[in-house]
């Protein structure tokens, strides 16, 4: 079965530019949630999606945005890129809402670098 | 009281010692925790989880020991190896309603010399 697959890998973006990453869970797994990950804060949650909803938000300003299509595909928008947006993007899908009783799997990550 | 607190940051073993990394925690209402290697250029993969409800679980040579009254938790990995080389983080969460999200710790790179 194919893992968690995010495009584009790479990505460099100038300040007060926008972006858009892909993410494409596991086949069947109707949970994406998405993290940022930097040397300095670590893995910080950014949202979570559950059928299309989103169902819990990290503390994130609301220049990043996301969405999930009814394929479970979910992609995530941030707007008005900032330099500390540099960042390694995650995406991790379940099967199940949440962490709750479920494993995470975690895809490669979007490496986002803003110039 | 969100927060997971990691240690240490960084970690040097021979081959065939011992790897241990301590998390600590303040939510009691976090009621799974989970284990997590990343090398370098890949996403985090779970490694071994635990519930409160055991104080101790073995998978191989990776152990999560768990003291709910003191609130932490440790990874023993044992004969660690340098395959084993890479970045850890423990999180933990709570199950259920709508607050599933993982909270990392800031994670701890091992080391293992050959």
């Amino acid at each position: 079965k194919a893992g968690v697959t995010q495009t584009p890998r790479y990505l460099i973006k100038t300040r007060g530019q926008q972006v858009t990453l892909s993410c494409s869970p596991i086949s069947g797994h109707r949970s994406v949630s998405w993290y940022q990950q930097t040397p300095g804060q670590g893995l910080q949650f950014l949202f979570e999606y559950f059928s299309e909803t989103q169902r819990n938000k990290g503390n994130f300003p609301g220049r990043f945005s996301g969405r999930q299509f009814s394929n479970s595909r979910s992609e995530m928008n941030v707007s008005t890129l900032e330099l500390g947006d540099s960042a390694l993007y995650l995406c991790a899908s379940s099967w199940t809402e949440g962490a709750a009783t479920d494993t995470q799997y975690f895809g490669p990550g979007t490496r986002l670098t803003v110039l | 009281q969100q927060q997971v607190k990691q240690s240490p940051q960084s970690l040097i073993v021979q081959k065939g010692g011992i790897s241990i990394i301590n998390c600590a925690y303040e939510n009691t209402a976090f009621d799974y925790f989970p284990w997590y290697q990343q090398f370098p250029g890949k996403g985090p993969a779970l490694l071994i989880a635990i519930r409160p409800d055991v104080s101790e679980k073995k998978e191989g040579r990776f152990t999560i020991s768990f003291n709910k009254s003191a609130k932490q938790f440790s990874l023993h990995i044992m004969d660690s190896q340098p395959g084993d080389s890479a970045t850890y983080f423990c999180a933990a969460s709570i199950t259920g309603g709508s607050q599933g999200n993982l909270i990392f710790g800031k994670g701890t790179k091992l080391s293992v010399k050959p």
